[in-house]
């Protein structure tokens, strides 16, 4: 079995600072690894996902995310966040192996950017 | 490009009351999810369909709970009877093949379902 563990439920960040939101996970496979956003009263945006290669994925709106195979770790940053970027934020996993198989999330990470 | 619809936005009725929730998927993806999302548990995988058909429906809560694919195009999501704590946002997404290596899930706005 999966499990996603978001460190921090909240981060409250200055407008143009950088921002770190943190994710570990336990997985006995392989897993993919994902960053979704969900901004106030909308469903949830795939950021950026892990498969395979460089170990640094670049995503949408400026983020990145890090994986580490040896910490479990898959952390999300940002070098200068703006007021738009205050939602929800998702790291999930899924193994990998033959078939489909299902999501698993972390509890969620609230991101606040203040003026 | 339509995304994921979902309809009511917004549902508030009495326990007891039958709710029906809907999706319609984007057109040409063959796997279609419902999620629930609550303060206490986060957001949960209900029941995924596969061209239309229920792959994993472990995460349904109980047997007041149904839901269904009569189409490519259509899925509803059936509590009856409704309770308080059914109260939640009810997410339904959609992706193209295996929704995992190079199709990601998209999620419609969602309905916030309020049971008094």
């Amino acid at each position: 079995a999966q499990s996603v563990t978001q460190l921090d439920s909240q981060v409250p960040v200055f407008e143009e600072a950088p921002v770190e939101l943190r994710c570990n996970y336990s997985s006995s496979v392989s897993v993919y690894l994902f960053w979704y956003v969900q901004y106030p009263n909308q469903g949830l945006q795939l950021l950026l996902k892990y498969l395979s290669g460089s170990t640094l994925v670049k995503g949408i709106n400026g983020f990145e995310a890090e994986f580490n195979k040896s910490q479990t770790s898959f952390h999300l940053r940002k070098p200068s966040v703006h007021i738009s970027d205050t939602a929800e934020y998702f790291c999930a996993v899924t193994p990998l192996s033959g078939g489909y198989n299902k999501l698993i999330f972390g509890a969620g990470t609230r991101l606040a950017v203040h003026p | 490009d339509a995304g994921v619809i979902q309809s009511p936005r917004h549902e508030v009725t009495e326990m007891g009351q039958e709710v029906t929730l809907r999706c319609k998927p984007i057109s040409g993806h063959d796997y279609l999810f419902w999620y629930r999302q609550t303060m206490m548990r986060g957001l949960e995988l209900l029941i995924y369909f596969n061209n239309n058909v229920p792959i994993d429906d472990s995460g349904m809560p109980e047997d007041r709970f149904s839901a269904k694919m009569p189409n490519a195009s259509f899925s509803t999501l059936k509590i009856q009877p409704s309770e308080p704590r059914d109260s939640a946002v009810y997410f339904c997404a959609s992706s193209r093949g295996t929704g995992v290596t190079n199709q990601p899930q998209h999620f419609g706005d969602g309905t916030r379902l309020s049971i008094l």
